[in-house]
This record gives structure tokens, C-alpha cells and sequence, in this order.
């Protein structure tokens, strides 16, 4: 069974850099996307970005300049960097990924972790 | 970016009776090489992440019991919870996956018990 573990510092200082792993278990990272989705509290959903097991890379324009997204595959592990945080990166930040059928991934989410929220303040 | 705008924000309806969710799309999420709607439907309940109930429209996900049902195409798209129960208490969320990979989610509609 596909498992997703989120991990990472909980509070971040403004201006700084904001680092998470995700640690996959249950299946091989190779041939699949892996994204990262987060969610500010009491808001809705905002799909941030996706990793190949290759390492290419698809990142929302939104925070394209901020973002940058790695793979590990001899760990299972994929990362998100957010770099010159402000309040308005605190959110629950998941990590995820896209059912599969016939080999492909479909575009919607049937695997999540469950979340770590991380908070943005001095 | 494609937007999905749902409707209500909130909803509240009696135990036994049908539930609808609305959610909109700025631009057409139907395609015409397989004539599948690239829409899915999400349940979160507090503290947990979200659970997927559809996709493509109108396709349950393995597990998800029948009295959940996704309809609509092109623009216009609905959730139903035809016989709601204590545990579908939760947000609802709709997803546009057309826009490969630029993926985006409705604001979310609260589902309550009145």
C-alpha cells in the first residue's frame, strides 16, 4: 500500500527558506510524478508543483521563482524548498500523488500524506 | 488557469436527504479525443487530508459508497449525496486535471447537518 510521510521544521522565519520531505513507502518512486499541494488555514486547495523520478520538474507560475522541487529515489524521498517565506506561505502543506491506471498517471489524487502544517512567523 | 468556482460555500441539510454541490468551470473541461470531463471530487473531513470520491465526472472511486454521485460536462458539474449521513460531514472539493499539469480546486463547500 502507497504511503506518504510529510517532515520538515513546523516554524519558519520571514525571508528564510521553508524545506519539507515527503518519505514514500510501499512502492518504487521511479516512473511516477510526485507533487506537492498545500492548504492555508481554512482555505482551499493550491497545487504547487510535481517531480518526475527522472527529476523534471512542473512548478505552479505562482511561486515558480521561489520553488524548487528534488528526488532521491535511493531513499523514496522527494523535497519542496520555498525560499523568502512570508506569512503567507503558512499553510498544511501535503504531499501526493496521482492515481494510475493503465500505467498513466490520470491528474487526480488518490495517495496523500497527511499534511504538516508549517507556520510562517519571527 | 482554469477557475472552479462551487456553489454554496456552506450547505446544511437533514439526515436522509439528498445533498448537491455545484462547482463551475471558466472554460471547458471536456475533451474531445476520449469525451471524458477531467473533473474529480474531494472529501475532507477536519484534521485529515483529502479523500477522492470521483472522477472523470461521474466514476466512484474504489470504496466510496454509492450514494455518492457525480454528474455534469463541459462547464457545469455536480456532487450529490443523495441519502446524507452523520459521516459526510466534511468540505467538498471539485479539481479541474484538463490543464495538465496546471491543476487547480475549487474554494470548497462545508457540508452540515441541519
Amino acid at each position: 500500500q502507497v504511503q506518504l510521510q510529510e517532515s520538515g521544521p513546523r516554524l519558519v522565519k520571514p525571508s528564510e527558506t521553508l524545506s519539507l520531505t515527503c518519505t514514500v513507502s510501499g512502492v518504487s518512486m521511479h516512473h511516477y510524478y510526485w507533487t506537492w499541494i498545500r492548504q492555508p488555514a481554512g482555505k482551499g486547495l493550491e497545487w504547487l508543483g510535481r517531480i518526475y523520478s527522472t527529476g523534471s520538474t512542473n512548478y505552479n507560475p505562482s511561486l515558480k521563482s521561489r520553488l524548487t522541487m528534488s528526488v532521491d529515489t535511493s531513499k523514496n524521498q522527494f523535497s519542496l524548498t520555498l525560499t523568502s517565506v512570508t506569512a503567507a506561505d503558512t499553510a498544511i502543506y501535503y504531499c501526493a500523488r496521482e492515481r494510475v491506471m493503465d500505467s498513466a498517471q490520470l491528474g487526480m489524487f488518490n495517495y496523500w500524506g497527511q499534511g504538516t502544517l508549517v507556520t510562517v512567523s519571527s | 488557469d482554469i477557475v472552479m468556482t462551487q456553489s454554496p460555500d456552506s450547505l446544511a441539510v437533514s439526515l436522509g436527504e439528498r445533498a448537491t454541490i455545484n462547482c463551475k468551470s471558466s472554460q471547458s473541461i471536456l475533451s474531445s479525443s476520449n469525451n471524458k470531463n477531467y473533473v474529480a471530487w474531494y472529501q475532507q473531513k477536519p484534521g485529515q487530508a483529502p479523500k477522492l470520491l470521483i472522477y472523470w465526472a461521474s466514476t466512484r472511486e474504489s470504496g466510496v459508497p454509492d450514494r455518492f454521485s457525480g454528474g455534469g460536462s463541459g462547464t457545469d458539474f455536480s456532487l450529490t449525496i443523495s441519502s446524507l449521513q452523520a459521516e459526510d460531514v466534511a468540505i467538498y472539493y471539485c479539481q479541474q486535471y484538463y490543464n495538465v499539469p496546471q491543476y487547480t480546486f475549487g474554494q470548497g463547500t462545508r457540508l452540515e447537518i441541519k
